[in-house]
């Protein structure tokens, strides 16, 4: 079975340094997101990305999180100066096509620790 | 009011025993509903979506109310495999272009105990 796939799969950094996250999803998929998860709490959503833009954001992309498709396979999630409260699994997912219903395949995550 | 409400657990059940989750939701616009499982550490996994008309998959079956804005889940037949966290997940599109937004629950600890 297709599926996304992360890289790396841990990553530790000091604060203040900058971060790329990068994903390869799914060959056919268009659609594309970022989600993450603090350890023990809830999966929440960040970003999603269609037709080489950013469609929707949530409160906590503000301006140090950057998306890019720079090669049309690679997704990536760029942090430009960590902070402690960054530390979280990063998520990103693909779907083959939009609205409702249509299946959303999540990577293994990468889990980012900022110390 | 969380958009998404569960109970965390967590339930600690007997192989063999039925056990059930409930899953509430605010947002009336929401379109389509679903349970993930998510093992520690690892992935949210789909594991069936959920309608009114209520859908079985096995050992699984799911009903979603809408008028409630109520979801539930129901195992029968527990396996150990089965322990896991389970996630209630709306969604709704959030762009002209179709993208959507999942909105997760905090999900409800399932341990399925020999």
């Amino acid at each position: 079975e297709p599926e996304v796939t992360q890289t790396p799969s841990h990553q530790v950094t000091q604060m203040g340094q900058e971060v790329i996250l990068r994903c390869v999803p799914i060959s056919n998929h268009l659609y594309f997101y970022w989600y993450r998860q603090i350890l023990g709490q809830k999966v929440e959503f960040l970003v999603s990305f269609y037709n080489n833009e950013i469609s929707e954001k949530s409160e906590i992309f503000d301006d140090q999180f950057s998306v890019e498709r720079p090669d049309g396979s690679n997704f990536t999630l760029k942090i430009r100066s960590t902070k402690l409260e960054d530390s979280a699994m990063y998520f990103c997912a693909s779907s083959q096509t939009g609205y409702s219903g249509n299946t959303i395949y999540f990577g293994e995550g990468s889990w980012l620790t900022v110390v | 009011r969380k958009e998404v409400e569960q109970d965390p657990g967590p339930f600690n059940v007997p192989e063999g025993a039925t056990v059930a989750f409930n899953c509430t939701y605010s947002n009336s616009a929401s379109q389509s509903f679903f349970w993930y499982r998510q093992d520690c550490r690892k992935e949210p996994k789909l594991l069936m979506s959920v309608y009114s008309s209520g859908n079985e998959d096995g050992r699984f079956t799911a009903q979603l109310n809408r008028a409630s804005q109520y979801i539930s889940l129901l195992i029968r037949d527990s396996k150990l495999s089965d322990s896991a966290t389970y996630l209630c997940v709306v969604t709704r599109t959030i762009s002209n272009f179709g993208n959507e937004k999942l909105t997760f629950g905090t999900g409800t600890r399932l341990t399925i105990i020999p």
